[in-house]
């Protein structure tokens, strides 16, 4: 069965780094998403992404987030200065149509130290 | 309380008892999506009902709906040790653009042997 995939699956990084989380879609889905989860806490709507550009996006996602579908299957997240607050567990979501299931890879870890 | 919060926000059964786990929301909904995470895993996507829908069923789980009082149920009948794991709603709101998911804060269903 088609399935989000995700790397790294753990990230640690320092602060004031940047970092690139990759993901994966199911190959034919068109609605892309990025979500967070920090330890404890609800998760929470990042960005979402349709046709090469945004749709939506939190007050979350600032200008220090970018996303970006470089090719036909891998979907990235940008962040270009962590801070500490950044760690969190990074989920990326498909969907194959506008108000479908959204499909959750398995995470990134992001780990700012 | 926000936008999709689960109640209770934990519960304990006996293998072979049925779990229900309920869901409220404040907005006008597209969809209502239920979620699976077993500890600091990723998010499995169990079942989708639509707001002119009022029930639904899928294996061992049954969801309801009603719009009426912003609230929807999750039924896991039959519950096994393997279905212990946090369960969340999650709603996509009919005025968003995005089609983002709000998450609720997760009913942890704990299934003893």
């Amino acid at each position: 069965e088609p399935e989000v995939t995700q790397t790294p699956s753990h990230q640690v990084t320092q602060m004031g780094q940047e970092v690139i989380l990759r993901c994966v879609p199911i190959s034919n889905h068109l609605y892309f998403y990025w979500y967070r989860q920090i330890l404890g806490q609800k998760v929470e709507f990042l960005v979402s992404f349709y046709n090469n550009e945004i749709s939506e996006k939190s007050e979350i996602f600032d200008d220090q987030f970018s996303v970006e579908r470089p090719d036909g299957s891998n979907f990235t997240l940008k962040i270009r200065s962590t801070k500490l607050e950044d760690s969190a567990m990074y989920f990326c979501a498909s969907g194959l149509y506008r108000g479908n299931e959204q499909f959750f890879g398995p995470g990134t870890r992001l780990t700012v130290l | 309380s926000q936008q999709g919060e689960e109640d209770p926000q934990a519960l304990s059964i006996q293998e072979g008892e049925n779990a229900t786990m309920n869901c409220s929301y404040k907005t006008s909904i597209n969809n209502l999506q239920w979620y699976r995470q077993n500890s600091g895993r990723g998010l499995v996507h169990l079942i989708l009902i639509r707001s002119n829908e009022r029930e639904k069923h899928s294996g061992r789980l049954r969801v309801t709906l009603d719009t009426s009082k912003k609230s929807s149920s999750l039924l896991i009948t039959a519950s096994r040790a393997a279905d212990t794991a946090s369960y969340f709603c999650a709603t996509d709101a009919f005025e968003n653009a995005g089609n983002m998911l709000t998450f609720g804060g997760g009913t942890r269903l704990m299934v003893k042997p």
